[in-house]
């Protein structure tokens, strides 16, 4: 059973550009969720979508930042207009509904994005 | 809101010592708490995890037990390899959740490191 995929793996933008980050879901999993690692910090938690649902996008830059997990393919990260503050790792997690089972994240090894 | 405190880094250690990474948490509820590693230039992987208070997570030799009383997690092992060196976070999930709603709360992780 392939994990979480995610692609591509490192992305050099240019300020004002566009970055799109795909992830892919574990087989059979259904919830996705997006993190954004700063340089010598912690995941930060910013969006939570099922499939044509965003579930929770609590931790989303108000500008700029958009996610879709449609019924068919990858779900996408989308930063538009790029600024060197955006520079970071981005990590994809998905989950099967089981919350009774403690409710377990399996990490995909994320997308280094560096803007230049 | 949630919160998840962790030990400040880096921590060295030789090989063969014995190794503690404290973590507290605040939440509400009952929540499910959770070691996870990254190795450098990798995703996270889970390490262990507790559902509920006096359960103890064991995987490759750590240990950590979930303390409701001192609302503590505590990664533990008896004796370090250098392959241990990496970075470790703690990590919670609200415990009031169905459906596996919501992101996980993280620290700002621990780099450790060991010497041979």
């Amino acid at each position: 059973n392939a994990g979480v995929m995610q692609n591509p793996r490192h992305l050099v933008r240019r300020r004002g550009q566009e970055a799109r980050l795909r992830c892919s879901p574990m087989k059979g999993h259904s919830h996705v969720y997006w993190y954004r690692q700063l340089p010598e910090e912690g995941l930060k938690f910013m969006v939570y979508l099922q499939k044509e649902n965003i579930i929770d996008e609590s931790g989303m830059p108000k500008e700029r930042f958009s996610a879709e997990f449609p019924k068919e393919g990858p779900s996408i990260l989308r930063i538009q207009q790029v600024v060197r503050g955006d520079s970071a790792a981005y990590f994809c997690a998905s989950s099967p509904v089981s919350w009774l089972a403690g409710y377990e994240q399996y990490f995909g090894p994320g997308t280094r994005l560096t803007v230049t | 809101g949630n919160s998840v405190t962790q030990m400040e880094g880096p921590v060295t250690l030789s090989e063969e010592a014995f190794l503690t990474i404290n973590c507290t948490y605040t939440a509400t509820g009952y929540p499910s708490l959770f070691w996870y590693v990254q190795y450098p230039g990798e995703g996270l992987q889970l390490l262990l995890k507790a559902t509920k208070a006096d359960d103890k997570g064991s995987n490759k030799g750590f240990e950590a037990t979930y303390r409701k009383e001192t609302t503590s997690f505590h990664l533990e092992k008896g004796s370090v390899q250098v392959s241990d060196s990496a970075v470790y976070f703690c990590a919670l999930s609200p415990g009031d959740s169905g459906g596996g709603a919501d992101g996980l709360t993280f620290g700002k992780g621990t780099h450790l490191i060991i010497q041979p």
